[in-house]
Formats: structure tokens, C-alpha cells, sequence
């Protein structure tokens, strides 16, 4: 069946980087997702990745997708207290109408 | 451009009183879907709906029942609450497949607790 995985915890310094991993199981999906969440709120979508792609930027955000061992990750450069939340890694079921499977989120806690 | 709304934000029910939560898009988007967040678990599909007057179950639809009588609105109910309901609910829409990156747009949330 369809199952995303992630880590559940992740403490960083500010300034560092960040690196979030997440494995999916459906290779046949189109797009992933990276949403973040923030205490008390909806999920916001932060970036996605297209699946022919092995790639992304988007500012301090780097998307690395290896197809081969269906494995995403989520990188984020000079991480600041702001981007303290819970990351969540999505794909899109592959038996339509662009149901997503969530992973059960990263908690990225960010120190001084 | 509101996007996605819900009401309400912040609910208490006694166990097998019943209630209706309403979401909202104003982006005529086809698709709509109701999640529940659980901690530890990420988010779970309950029901979700391909147009107006059509709905199909997910993967957690037992205890609730939804109805699309318009494209904007999706409604999602409890009948009778128990207790392994309290959660945080979200609603999401977006366009069908094909037509830009299928991206879901969320809102806010439902915090529910079943007393």
C-alpha cells in the first residue's frame, strides 16, 4: 500500500542547515510535496517538486528527489527560529483525483 | 480571495451529540477533501468530493458523513460524536489533475473535542 515516512524529530542551530528526509512507496506519483506547519494553523504549501525532476531551489529551500530509492528530501540554508514547525512530505496517490498521502510529519525545532 | 475557509475554529461535544463543520473555497476549484490530523499520524482522508453533488469515501470515513450540494461548500458531519473523534479537521480543494501542479490549498483547521 501507499505509506510515506519521515523522522519526528529534528533540533538544528540557527544558522545551520536543515536537511528533512522522507521515503514514499508510489513511484508512479507526479508530484511531491513539501507543507509546513505552524502551531496553531493550517498546513501551508512551502514547495513541490515535479517527478521528472532531481532538483529544486527555491531561495533557502533545496527539494533533492532520488527516484531509484524513492527518497525526497527538504533542505533548508541559514535555518532561522521562524522555520521552527512541523514539515510534512506528501505524494499524490496514483488511484486519481489527487488524493495525498501524508508523511507523519518532521518537528524542526530551531536554537540559539 | 479568502481561499480555503472553516467554521468553526474551535468546538466541545458530549459524547453522541452531533455537529456539522463547513468549509469554504472561493477559488472554483473542482476537487474538495476533508482530512483529520492525529498526533504522530500526519493526515488521514476522511471523505472527499470530484464536483458538485458527488462525494466518495477515504481512507478513515467511518462515524462521519459529508455532502457538495455547491461546488464551494463541502460539508462534513458527525452524527453521533464519540471520543476517538476529537481532532483537528482540514479542509483542502484544488483543481482536477492536469490542470496546473495539483497543488492542495488548506485551511485553517476545526479543533474538536469529544467530551
Amino acid at each position: 500500500g501507499e505509506d510515506v515516512e519521515q523522522s519526528l524529530f529534528l533540533s538544528v542551530r540557527e544558522g545551520d542547515s536543515s536537511v528533512i528526509n522522507c521515503t514514499y512507496t508510489d513511484s508512479s506519483s507526479t508530484y511531491l510535496y513539501w507543507y509546513k506547519q505552524e502551531p496553531g494553523a493550517g498546513l501551508q504549501l512551502l514547495t513541490y517538486i515535479f517527478s521528472n525532476m532531481d532538483m529544486k531551489q527555491d531561495q533557502r529551500l533545496t527539494v533533492l528527489l532520488n527516484k531509484k530509492d524513492k527518497h525526497l528530501s527538504l533542505r533548508i540554508a541559514d535555518t532561522q527560529t521562524g522555520d521552527s514547525a512541523i514539515y510534512f512530505c506528501a505524494e499524490i496517490f496514483s488511484g486519481g483525483y489527487n488524493k495525498l498521502i501524508f508523511g507523519a510529519g518532521t518537528r524542526l525545532a530551531v536554537h540559539p | 480571495n479568502a481561499g480555503v475557509t472553516q467554521t468553526p475554529k474551535f468546538r466541545v461535544l458530549k459524547t453522541g451529540q452531533s455537529m456539522t463543520l463547513l468549509c469554504a473555497q472561493d477559488m472554483n476549484h473542482e476537487y474538495m477533501y476533508w482530512y483529520r490530523q492525529d498526533p504522530g499520524m500526519g493526515l488521514r482522508l476522511i471523505h472527499y468530493s470530484v464536483g458538485e453533488g458527488t462525494t466518495a469515501k477515504g481512507e478513515v470515513p467511518d462515524g462521519y458523513n459529508v455532502s457538495r450540494l455547491k461546488k464551494q461548500n463541502f460539508l462534513l458531519g458527525l452524527e453521533s460524536a464519540a471520543p476517538s473523534q476529537t481532532s483537528v479537521y482540514f479542509c483542502a480543494s484544488t483543481h482536477p489533475a492536469g490542470r496546473g501542479t495539483d497543488t492542495q490549498y488548506f485551511g485553517p483547521g476545526t479543533r474538536l473535542t469529544v467530551l
